[in-house]
């Protein structure tokens, strides 16, 4: 069983397009989260969903929205894709009291 | 500031020879450091976690890492590596139930047979 499942796997489309990321995470985790891979391999953190409430928002632009339906769901909703948005998007998740985060397959986003 | 330094970009080995993956941090608290590896098209798979206690931890695939307060440092080694090791390697820093974890940059491991 995968712990944590993303999809689709790869996304390609078109400037100004609106799309979204699908995450689900089996492991029972109380708080999970999007990170951002840009083209030089740097990871960076962009949301965290802790009991469906946002706790960290890295400067990322309000064209992201997270949405989390439930604990075992992180959605990642980009409105107006740009150039710059092309990377690769990974979920993760955790259990608060522990530092391991788990992290999804990562899907490639491509924006044309 | 909390920032991870892995200061070589790209390392190459022989497969059967010994690996050392170099890592550095800053961190304002104590520190929770961690291994994790990406093989090529894949996700990041943990590798091995320090928390507290021995200083040296053993993770998966046979790698271990060694916590060195003193020099700030978290090296990631393996004995004898194998080429189903070449993969990008990434330590990260964080704190013990906190959100964030800091990534470095990666080192890519390329193994020659």
């Amino acid at each position: 069983d995968t712990a944590v499942s993303q999809t689709p796997k790869y996304l390609v489309t078109q400037m100004g397009n609106d799309k979204s990321i699908k995450c689900e995470q089996n492991l029972g985790h109380d708080t999970m989260y999007w990170y951002k891979q840009d083209s030089k391999k740097f990871l960076k953190i962009m949301f965290s969903y802790n009991n469906k409430e946002l706790i960290i928002n890295e400067t990322v632009p309000n064209r992201f929205s997270p949405k989390s339906p439930d604990k075992a769901h992180l959605n990642l909703h980009i409105n107006s894709l740009e150039l710059g948005d092309s990377a690769v998007y990974f979920c993760a998740s955790s259990q608060v009291t522990s530092g391991d985060k788990y992290f999804g397959p990562g899907t490639r986003l491509l924006v044309l | 500031a909390q920032s991870v330094t892995q200061p070589d970009i790209h390392i190459t080995v022989s497969e059967g020879a010994s690996l050392e993956l170099r890592c550095n941090y800053s961190y304002g608290a104590t520190p929770y450091l961690f291994w994790y590896v990406q093989s090529p098209g894949q996700g990041l798979q943990l590798l091995l976690k320090y928390f507290s206690g021995d200083t040296l931890v053993q993770g998966i695939k046979g790698f271990e890492a060694e916590f060195k307060r003193s020099q700030s440092s978290f090296n990631l080694r393996k004995p004898s590596v194998h080429w189903s090791d070449a993969a990008e390697y990434f330590c990260a820093v964080g704190a013990r139930g906190a959100n964030n974890l800091f990534f470095g940059t990666g080192t890519r491991l390329t193994v020659i047979p």
